[in-house]
């Protein structure tokens, strides 16, 4: 069964530092892969996706996220926080057996102080 | 433009009544689904349909109805039998078939039962 873990449920950095948002998933097949992004009261929006054409995954708003299929990892990166960067982010996975279903993270709430 | 359009936004009822939550679509996707969404969880799957005519329960589908009588729409009924109604709900779809089963999010509507 799939599954994803996001650690940190709230993670603060200030104005020009490095984002790190970490996600590791559980699936038996090589899986499709997402980070989106949730503001108040609206809508996800998707950041990114790993659909196994490049490991590095460049997404919107400079975000971007390596697959490591040796640590089961997804993390999202950004080289400096900017203060419209704060929301909560989800990440996401489904298999390539599924095709329907995708099982989201408990979301990251990101903090960015002036 | 095209996009996911759920109303309203803000949806008040009072304990015992059933509500009916609005889902359009005009993206011509497949696939069509209802999420639930409670601080700290994640988003839970409630139904999905993959066809006109066609849809499934998802994780948390006690006390909630769904129709697809339409491509476009996917309307959601949470019923006097869900024991906490009050969430933020949002609809979703997506292309039926295609690999990565990339999802698009309305809005949401946020519901408050009393």
């Amino acid at each position: 069964a799939q599954s994803v873990t996001q650690l940190g449920s709230h993670v603060s950095v200030s104005e020009g530092a490095l984002v790190l948002l970490r996600c590791n998933y559980s699936s038996s097949v090589p899986p499709y892969l997402f980070w989106y992004v949730q503001y108040p009261n609206q809508g996800l929006q998707l950041l990114l996706k790993y659909t196994s054409a490049a490991t590095l995954v460049k997404g919107i708003n400079g975000f971007e996220a390596e697959f490591k299929k040796s640590e089961t990892s997804f993390h999202l990166t950004k080289p400096s926080a900017h203060m419209s960067d704060a929301a909560e982010y989800f990440c996401a996975v489904s298999d390539r057996t599924g095709g329907f279903k995708t099982i989201f993270g408990a979301g990251t709430r990101l903090f960015v102080k002036a | 433009d095209g996009g996911i359009t759920q109303s309203p936004k803000y949806l008040f009822r009072k304990e015992g009544q059933n509500v009916t939550l609005s889902c359009e679509q005009n993206l011509n996707h497949d696939a069509m689904y209802w999420y639930r969404q409670d601080p700290g969880q994640g988003l839970r799957l409630i139904y999905y349909s993959q066809i006109v005519n066609d849809f499934q329960k998802g994780d948390i589908a006690e006390g909630y109805s769904v129709s697809r009588e339409k491509k476009e729409s996917f309307p959601l009924t949470v019923t006097s039998a869900q024991k906490n109604p009050t969430a933020f709900y949002l609809c979703a779809s997506s292309i039926f078939g295609q690999g990565s089963n990339e999802q698009y999010f309305g809005p949401g509507t946020r519901l408050t039962v009393t």
